[in-house]
């Protein structure tokens, strides 16, 4: 049974600067989340897929932030103009209905 | 807003040693999940908990959702070294996908 895979695993960036990261979710699950953790604290809830829609994103994703998940399959978050504030560990979460979710080993992104 | 809270947020104890670690809310769950991150990883999960007053035991591990599914506790006994990590507890509201986090307690078992 393959876990969910996300890629890069670090990414290191200049301020300004776009990033896109990718999950693969667990092949049969048809939900899709994406989390941002900090230093210190647990991971926040960004936005939800239930296979192709996009069915919520947090106020904590700006306009700068977009996710896809174009064939209901894998997804990508992108980052466009990145801040110093951005830095965090982007965590993929898959699952089905009404099961518990599964985290991927997450993308530590470091913005210079 | 729904919080959940737990402590202690650090904890140090001798190998051999039981502890006990608690996650709680003013608002109710569906269901709430504990698991378990080590540093450059995703957390893992342990168990899930429904019942209100349900008790669920993974060896060592025991853990407990309080009767107004507002509350849970984790308890291990026996500590090893290998327990050393970050719990975590996460709420599951009613519809069930978004999950609310606690900050964690950071457990360190010292052989």
């Amino acid at each position: 049974d393959t876990g969910v895979s996300q890629d890069p695993r670090h990414k290191i960036t200049k301020r300004g600067q776009n990033v896109t990261f990718r999950c693969d979710p667990i092949s049969e699950h048809n939900r899709l989340y994406w989390y941002r953790q900090t230093l210190g604290q647990g991971p926040e809830f960004l936005t939800y897929f239930q296979n192709e829609a996009q069915l919520e994103k947090s106020r904590l994703l700006s306009d700068r932030f977009s996710a896809e998940r174009p064939k209901g399959s894998f997804s990508t978050l992108e980052i466009q103009r990145t801040e110093q504030g951005d830095s965090a560990m982007y965590l993929c979460a898959s699952s089905s209905t009404n099961q518990p979710q599964h985290f991927g080993d997450g993308t530590r992104l470091s913005i210079l | 807003t729904q919080l959940l809270e737990q402590s202690p947020q650090f904890l140090s104890i001798q190998e051999g040693e039981n502890l006990t670690v608690y996650c709680n809310s003013s608002s109710v769950f569906s269901s709430l999940q504990w698991y378990r991150q080590e540093p450059g990883e995703g957390p893992v999960l342990l168990v899930t908990v429904v019942t209100g007053g349900e008790v669920k035991k993974l060896k060592r591990l025991t853990f407990q959702f309080g009767d107004a599914r507002k509350d849970s506790s984790l308890h291990i006994t026996a500590a090893q070294p290998g327990d050393t990590g970050l719990y975590l507890c996460a709420g599951a509201g009613g519809s069930n996908y978004k999950l609310t986090f606690g900050k964690g307690t950071l457990l360190t078992v010292n052989p």
